[in-house]
């Protein structure tokens, strides 16, 4: 079993619904990360929680450290959005161990 | 600032050639992370650092990688020889203690034939 789990491993949905992407955990953490990679491109850091919630402008992303799970959500999801969302946790020394990532399709 | 900066772009080299990968990690950022993409097993740490020095290279898949971090603005991950299984994109991400921020270079398509 991974540490990291992400679901779904794929999403396809209709511009201007609401998304969420669901990541547990199975060790202890320091903090965990949401990350963002469009095909071919680079690794975008969007947020880093180690409890609570977080909101950047249509991204929410909120963590249960109990429960040992955390959510991203994306309200009214545009095309644009369309990308591969990574958990990651952070242990000890900051180094992060990886979800599968969750790819996600927004059509217009 | 211009981020962690990762050279080159894209190499393709020829199966038993060595290969440098560089990063040039954020300015004040204490920890740098070696990182691999690959298809089958998604991201994997390789080595990391902190205050230049390695602390976990536990991720290296064999003797054939190596990686040096001779001062706080520059990194190395050399693979020798290579071979085709090595043929994945790595990333270079710096962190720091201090601001708890994390940012990745923008990766090293690696294609070895």
């Amino acid at each position: 079993k991974n540490e990291v789990e992400q679901s779904p491993q794929n999403l396809t949905a209709q511009e201007g619904e609401f998304i969420t992407i669901n990541c547990s955990y199975s060790v202890g953490i320091s903090a965990l990360h949401w990350l963002q990679q469009h095909p071919g491109g680079g690794i975008v850091s969007l947020f880093m929680l180690s409890s609570g919630k977080k909101k950047h402008g249509r991204l929410i992303a909120t963590i249960n450290i109990q429960e040992k799970h955390s959510s991203l959500h994306i309200t009214a999801s545009h095309p644009r959005d369309s990308a591969v969302y990574i958990c990651a946790v952070g242990q000890g020394a900051q180094k992060l161990v990886f979800g599968q990532g969750t790819r996600l399709t927004i059509n217009p | 600032d211009a981020g962690v900066i990762q050279s080159p772009r894209h190499e393709v080299t020829e199966m038993g050639q060595e290969v440098t990968l560089r990063c040039k990690p954020i300015s004040g950022h204490d920890y740098l992370f070696w990182y691999r993409q690959t298809m089958m097993r998604g991201l994997e740490l390789l080595i990391y650092f902190n205050n230049n020095v390695p602390i976990d290279d536990s991720g290296m898949p064999e003797d054939r990688f190596s990686a040096k971090m001779p001062n706080a603005s520059f990194s190395t991950l050399k693979i020798q020889p290579s071979e085709p299984r090595d043929s994945a994109v790595y990333f270079c991400a710096s962190s720091s203690t201090a601001s708890s921020s994390y940012t990745f270079g923008s990766g090293t398509r690696l294609t070895v034939v």
